[in-house]
């Protein structure tokens, strides 16, 4: 019930297009959803992350649209460029399980944009 | 750069052997966690500090431990390694108990 899946393991996309990663949950207690990404040998970088109450939220070409009843959420890059290549990482924390932040976090996406 | 810093940056070693990663957390961030990430476990949380004290533990393992210091360093302890350590190890920091985090450079770890 902890865990976070995430789709698909790979990406290819020409410049330009729209890359899109998705995740799903199963635990309901989750209330704060983010995505990281990561280069190789550098850490994850916070990206943009979204709460329960909102079912969209758009940060410059980022967007993570959210379906609480489907219990999935997506991260929208549009206009994808070659520096977007990285890993994506979807996460999942419950501030109400003894008010900690610890995150679960998806398997990663690796996300090519050919020029 | 996130203002998380981690060092060392590489550290190779032997099984049996005991490190000491050390974290700084973004300045006036009071919660440090640890995360370990390896090709076929991906990113686990470990542990979390919360201005000094433990806060939540995850899968870290009874050879592992870890503290907060009282200018809210941290540093994980990893003792009696054996090859399947070897992996990153991410320290990250938040203002509070929960909300978003910022994680820093990593520490790679390597026994052989």
């Amino acid at each position: 019930q902890q865990q976070v899946k995430q789709s698909p393991q790979s990406l290819i996309v020409q410049k330009g297009g729209i890359s899109i990663i998705n995740c799903a949950y199963e635990n309901t207690a989750f209330d704060y959803f983010p995505w990281y990404q990561q280069f190789p040998g550098k850490g994850p970088a916070l990206l943009i992350a979204i709460r329960p109450d909102v079912s969209e939220k758009k940060e410059g070409r980022f967007t993570i649209s959210f379906n609480k009843s489907a219990k999935q959420f997506s991260l929208h890059i549009m206009d994808s460029q070659p520096g977007d290549s990285a890993t994506y990482f979807c996460a999942a924390s419950s501030a109400g399980s003894g008010n900690t932040g610890k995150l679960i976090f998806g398997q990663g996406t690796t996300l090519q944009v050919k020029p | 750069d996130s203002g998380v810093t981690q060092t060392p940056k590489h550290l190779i070693t032997a099984t049996g052997q005991r490190v000491t990663l050390r974290c700084s957390p973004r300045s006036g961030d009071l919660s440090v966690y640890w995360y370990q990430q390896s090709l076929d476990q991906g990113l686990q949380f470990l542990i979390q500090y919360y201005n000094g004290e433990e806060r939540a533990k995850g899968n870290i393992l009874e050879r592992f431990s870890a503290q907060q210091f009282p200018d809210l360093h941290s540093e994980l302890n990893l003792s009696s390694l054996e090859l399947g350590d070897s992996a990153l190890y991410f320290c990250a920091s938040s203002v509070g108990t929960v909300g978003e985090q910022y994680f820093g450079p990593g520490t790679r770890l390597t026994v052989t």
